[in-house]
């Protein structure tokens, strides 16, 4: 099946530590996109890649990074500098303007 | 700037219509869309239009676009409870790639 998968569901991480979301897709799509969302809050985009080898700064970059070796591989690593970590993270692929699948999400907290 | 917003909460009776509204702030807006959130889980696409549309309809839903007033709604009928979740709506401009800009999101509750 097509689709994308996110791992883990659910992660925890004390403080100070360096943690990375895995995102997967085999949608073949170019564009991979990594979101927060806080409750009851819209998501906010963090970084996105449109090729291999390329990604650029969302609106709330600091903090987070990300690597774009392989085509169907997005992972973001939430580093010590993000001083409020905790939040819902999605990871979306994308073709074209008119689409953009989203994965079931990480649930993300800090100890 | 780009500015997407939607009210908070809507609660309507099971078999009654829902409309939830969203206004836009870029007229350059290429595609408009819906996606629907239920609890912990990532976002579905419901349905888009693109900017030169009005209506759009798709079984139970209706898109309707107001470009002047940058006003979009996604009605649903005969409402059901597995409807209910968070809708965001979302725009897409042309210079800005394939990045979307979303709404805060519609807290639906459908009453039995």
């Amino acid at each position: 099946d097509g689709g994308i998968t996110q791992s883990p569901k659910y992660l925890f991480r004390k403080e100070g530590q360096n943690v990375t979301l895995s995102c997967e897709q085999n949608l073949n799509h170019d564009a991979m996109y990594w979101y927060r969302q806080d409750p009851g809050q819209g998501l906010r985009l963090i970084y996105y890649s449109q090729i291999v080898n390329d990604f650029q700064k969302g609106d709330i970059a600091e903090g987070y990074s990300v690597s774009r070796e392989k085509k169907e591989s997005f992972p973001l690593t939430v580093t010590s500098a993000q001083k409020n970590p905790t939040a819902f993270y999605l990871c979306a692929s994308g073709r074209g303007w008119y689409e953009q699948f989203f994965g079931p999400g990480t649930r993300l907290t800090v100890l | 700037g780009e500015d997407v917003e939607q009210s908070l909460f809507l609660s309507v009776r099971e078999g009654d219509s829902s409309v939830i509204n969203c206004t836009y702030t870029d007229s350059s807006s290429t595609y408009l869309y819906w996606y629907k959130q239920e609890p912990g889980a990532g976002l579905q696409l419901l349905t888009y239009i693109f900017s030169n549309m009005d209506m759009k309809q798709d079984q139970r839903l209706t898109v309707l676009l107001n470009k002047k007033d940058k006003h979009l709604s996604l009605r649903i009928a005969d409402t059901q409870t597995g409807d209910s979740a968070i809708y965001f709506c979302a725009e897409s401009v042309n210079n800005a790639g394939n990045m979307l800009t979303f709404g805060g999101g519609t807290r639906l509750m459908v009453k039995p």
